[in-house]
Parts: C-alpha cells; structure tokens; sequence
C-alpha cells in the first residue's frame, strides 16, 4: 500500500530564502503526483501536478520535480515571501487507485 | 466563476444527531470525493464516487453515508455511528476517467460535537 511522507513537519526560513520540501513514497509505479497549499482553516489549494511521464513542473516561483526511482519528489520555492507562509501537502495516485495524501510540511516565511 | 462550494463551513452536533454536510460543484466533474482532516495526520478517504447514481466506501467509511442523485452534488451524512467525529471535512473533485486525477477541493466544513 502507498506511503507517503514528508519531511520536515515544520520549517521556518528568512524572508527571500530559497527553499525545498521533501515528498517520500514508497510505490513507484504511480500515475500522477500533486502539490497543494493550505492555509490555516482552508481548504487546499492545487499547486502543481505531474504525470507519471513528467520530470518537473514549473508555475511562477514554483518548481516541482519528480524521481520516480528514488520515490521522491521536491518542491522549490524560490525567493521565499511572507505570504508563502502556509502547510504544504503532496498526494501521490498510483493507477487505477486513489491519490494517498501525506501529512504536510508547516512552513513560516518570516518577514 | 467554476469550483466547488461546502455548507455550512461551521457545523455543531449533539450526541445522537445525525449531520449533513453539502458539497455542490460546478466544474462539470464526473468523480467527486469526501475526506477527513484530523490534526497532524494526512487526508483520509472517506466516500469518493466516479459517476452518478454509484459511490465505493474509502479508508474510513464506517460511520458515514452518501448519495449521488445529480452529478453536481454529493452531500455527506455523518451518523450517529461514528464516535469521534470531531474533524474537518474536505470535498473534491476530478474530471473521472478513473480515481487518481487532479483534484480540486472545496473550502471545508468544521464540524464539533458538543
């Protein structure tokens, strides 16, 4: 079964800082992989999504990368800003399967 | 303007009481999906349904109940039967074709036991 973790749960970084959250999963063979952003008491918010085919996807200040062999995937934020300050998730579909969903990295931009 | 709307976004139930939540969309999606967001833990599965008129339990169905009459709505029971209900529910949406598609969520509906 899918596992999907993240690593680290919470991060705190200077404003205009790049920085990187991590994606872990442990099946492989999957079919698309998608970032969301949520801020507190809302709902997600789609970022990003990349096929099974794809090797990164790029919106904006946003860079998702996809290593299937290695079961991960990162997201860059580049430049960070106060107004990135939100928890970010990664959900991973295998084929013919619902997406898993995993916990989320809490990130804080301060100003 | 497309999406997916919740109601309400703040719910309280007594003990016993049976909930409905709402979840309406105009995207013209063919699968939609109930989740569960407890803190500290990843979304869980509740209901998801591919097409009208047919819905699959998730992960965490016990509990729970849904219906699929239009294909811009499934609303969300929460029964008398799930103890700890407490948590905050979350409706998306795919195109269909099959689960794991690119989702899109609603604003969320906070419910409370008191």
């Amino acid at each position: 079964k899918q596992e999907v973790t993240q690593i680290p749960a919470a991060l705190s970084v200077p404003e205009g800082e790049n920085l990187v959250l991590n994606c872990s999963f442990t099946d492989s063979a999957i079919y698309n992989l998608q970032w969301f952003r949520q801020d507190p008491g809302k709902g997600l918010t789609s970022l990003l999504l990349i096929q099974s085919s794809q090797r990164e996807q790029t919106s904006g200040r946003l860079n998702a990368s996809l290593d299937k062999s290695s079961g991960r995937s990162t997201l860059y934020i580049a430049a960070s800003q106060p107004g990135d300050s939100a928890t970010y998730l990664c959900a991973v579909s295998c084929y013919g399967q619902n997406f898993v969903f995993g916990p989320g990295t809490r990130l804080s931009v301060l100003p | 303007d497309g999406g997916i709307t919740q109601s309400p976004k703040y719910l309280f139930r007594k003990e016993g009481q049976n909930v409905t939540l709402s979840c309406e969309q105009n995207l013209n999606h063919d699968a939609m999906y109930w989740y569960r967001q407890d803190p500290g833990q990843g979304l869980r599965l509740i209901y998801y349904s591919q097409i009208v008129n047919d819905f699959q339990k998730g992960d965490i169905a016990e509990g729970y109940s849904v219906s699929r009459e239009k294909k811009e709505s499934f609303p969300l029971t929460v029964t008398s039967a799930q103890k700890n209900p407490t948590a905050f529910y979350l409706c998306a949406s795919s195109i269909g074709g099959g689960p794991g598609n690119e989702q899109f969520f609603g604003p969320g509906t906070r419910l409370t036991v008191l």
